[in-house]
């Protein structure tokens, strides 16, 4: 069964401190996404990567960096975590358009700074 | 503007009653692909349904099936024989065959609940 998974499933962190959000797909897909996921808002990119070290910016990039160095592995990173971080993230993976492969979630990672 | 409006945020139906779930979307690119999500309480994202734009056709998947219309650019999720594990909240989901991006756009979603 393809696989995507995120490192943690609840994190707790202060603010200011520097977090990374783990993700891992074991389905060779080329594209990789991180989401941000708000009661009301739906789902808002962050960040994707169409190929190993590439990257582009979403909707709210600000605040968020990425990795990625291997195919498999997606990291997004908090360089100072801020309370108005405090949210569920979800990443994703796909093959390329054209195609009608929907992207595959791993479970979420509901991140609290307090 | 918005790529993806679902303008329920809320629904509910009866138990084996039929529910529409309403989605509009915003592309200039003749290629894309629509696609349905649940997600229930527990939170993971659950596939449910694609539709090309080149598709002639009407996706249906078991009970769910996407009403495609495309000078409307309207693709709503009907779910027929509604069960009380449909209650979950529902995305419609863009993605447009650009050369770079490969985005999915998705909307703010909809909430349905089945009621016994």
């Amino acid at each position: 069964d393809v696989k995507v998974t995120q490192s943690s499933r609840y994190l707790v962190k202060r603010t200011g401190e520097k977090v990374f959000l783990e993700c891992v797909q074991d389905m060779d897909h080329e594209n990789m996404f991180w989401y941000r996921q708000d009661p009301g808002l739906g789902l808002r990119l962050i960040y994707f990567s169409y190929d190993v070290k590439m990257k582009e910016k979403g909707d709210i990039p600000e605040g968020y960096s990425v990795s990625r160095e291997k195919k498999e592995r997606f990291s997004l990173i908090l360089e100072s975590a801020s309370t108005n971080q405090t949210s569920m993230y979800l990443c994703a993976s796909a093959t390329p358009w054209p195609g009608g492969s929907p992207l595959h979630f791993g479970n979420g990672t509901r991140l609290t700074v307090t | 503007a918005q790529k993806i409006t679902q303008t329920q945020p809320g629904m509910f139906v009866q138990e084996k009653e039929a529910v529409t779930l309403d989605c509009t979307y915003d592309t200039s690119d003749p290629s894309y692909g629509l696609f349905w999500y649940k997600q229930p309480s527990s939170g993971e994202m659950i596939f449910l349904i694609y539709q090309g734009s080149y598709d002639q056709q009407n996706a249906t998947e078991g009970r769910y099936s996407l009403n495609f219309q495309k000078a409307r650019k309207s693709a709503n999720l009907v779910i027929s024989a509604s069960q009380l594990g449909d209650s979950a909240m529902y995305f419609c989901a863009m993605r447009e065959g650009k050369i770079t991006g490969n985005q999915f756009y998705f909307g703010t979603g909809t909430s349905l609940t089945v009621i016994p």
